[in-house]
Order: structure tokens, then C-alpha cells, then sequence
């Protein structure tokens, strides 16, 4: 089974200061990886993807992510944080389905706190 | 462009009852997922449409169904609800061909209380 495990549950950063959210997965094969972003009484917002081309991939609002095979990693990270980052953040692991189709599975989320 | 709309966004039931939650998926999307987010948890997948069939499905029991329509939109049924139901149910649309693992976008939620 796939799985994702984000490593801290809380992160809090400086505004103007860079952002490091960290990631590692478990897959049997190359995965297919996703940063989600959840702000306050709403839904999930797509940051980014991985689907097994560039290994750096970039995101909306500056972020970026890096999936590292050798660490079976994919921290995401951002130069410089901005009050409105200030989020419930989920890395995401996709298992397809036999005829097409896909689950995600979710990590437990980092909560990004940003300071004045 | 239309997104993923959802409907109602809150609910109150009591244990027992049963609810049936609406969802639209985004315009140009054949595929619909649901799932429930507890409250401090990340969203737990329940199951997927996919040409009005369930795709695959998660560690939920029976008393959680679905349907998918001819238009794509779909519902979530919930039979027998108990006081662990209450969550924020999520659904996710995407686009499906072949065998690419898509993204999928979510609408906004409904809030389920069961007291």
C-alpha cells in the first residue's frame, strides 16, 4: 500500500523568511505525488504535481516541491512565506485504478503558521 | 468554468437518519470522488464514479452508497448514521483516460453533524 508521512504537524516561520514543509512516501512504484492546501472553512486547493517527469516541480503562489527518489522524499518549500500561506498543507500519494481511475491517500497535514 | 459545487454546505442529523449529499463535478470531468475529512485529520477516500459505476472504494461499510448520473454529477447516501459520521464530506472531480492519475479538484465541503 502507498503511503505518506509528513513529518512535522506544526510549522511556524517568519514572514518574509522560506518555508520547508517536509514529505516522505512509501510506494511499491513511481508514485504520483501531490502538496494540497487547505485554508479555514474551505476546500482543498491543488498547489502541485509530480507525475514522474521533472523532479523539481512548481507550483502556484511560489511554491515548489522536489521528489527525491534516492530519500523517497517530496518536501515542499516556498523563498518566502506571506501571511496569507498561513494554512493546513497535505502531501498526497495517488494508487491508480485497474481500468483507470485513482485514489488519493493523505498524509496527516502541517499546520504553516506565519508570524509578523 | 464551472468548479466542483456541493450541496447543502451544512447538515444536522440525528443517529439513525439517513442524509444524501449532492455534488456537481467541474465542467469537462467524468470522474467523481468522495471523502471524509474528521475533524484534525486528513480526508479519508470513501469511493470513486467513474461511468456511473463505483470505480474502487475505501474502508467504509456498505451503509455508505453512491451514485453517479449521466450529467456526472453524484450523490453520497448514508444509511444508519452514527455520532462518528459527523465530518466534512468532500467531493473531488477529475478527468479520466486511459490510465493517467489526474489530479482532482474539490469543492468546498458539506458539513455533516450527527447528534
Amino acid at each position: 500500500a502507498q503511503s505518506v508521512t509528513q513529518l512535522d504537524s506544526h510549522v511556524s516561520v517568519s514572514e518574509g523568511t522560506p518555508v520547508l514543509l517536509r514529505c516522505n512516501y512509501s510506494s511499491s512504484y513511481s508514485p504520483s505525488l501531490f502538496w494540497y492546501v487547505q485554508h479555514p472553512n474551505k476546500g482543498l486547493q491543488l498547489l502541485l504535481k509530480y507525475t514522474s517527469a521533472a523532479t523539481l516541480v512548481k507550483g502556484i503562489n511560489g511554491f515548489e516541491a522536489e521528489f527525491k527518489k534516492s530519500e523517497t522524499s517530496f518536501h515542499l518549500t516556498k523563498p518566502s512565506a506571506h501571511m496569507s500561506d498561513a494554512a493546513e498543507y497535505f502531501c498526497v500519494v495517488s494508487t491508480p485504478f485497474t481500468g483507470g481511475g485513482n485514489k488519493l491517500t493523505f498524509g496527516t497535514g502541517t499546520q504553516l503558521k506565519v508570524e509578523l | 468554468e464551472t468548479g466542483v459545487t456541493q450541496s447543502p454546505t451544512h447538515l444536522i442529523k440525528t443517529r439513525g437518519q439517513q442524509v444524501t449529499l449532492r455534488c456537481s463535478s467541474q465542467s469537462g470531468h467524468n470522474t467523481v470522488s468522495w471523502y471524509q475529512q474528521a475533524l484534525g485529520q486528513g480526508p479519508q477516500f470513501i469511493f470513486q464514479y467513474y461511468r456511473e459505476e463505483e470505480n474502487g472504494r475505501g474502508n467504509f461499510p456498505p451503509r455508505f452508497s453512491g451514485l453517479q448520473f449521466p450529467n456526472y454529477s453524484s450523490e453520497l447516501n448514508v444509511n444508519a448514521l452514527e455520532l462518528d459520521d459527523s465530518a466534512l464530506y468532500l467531493c473531488a472531480s477529475s478527468f479520466v483516460r486511459g490510465d493517467s492519475q489526474n489530479e482532482q479538484y474539490f469543492g468546498p465541503g458539506t458539513r455533516l453533524t450527527v447528534t
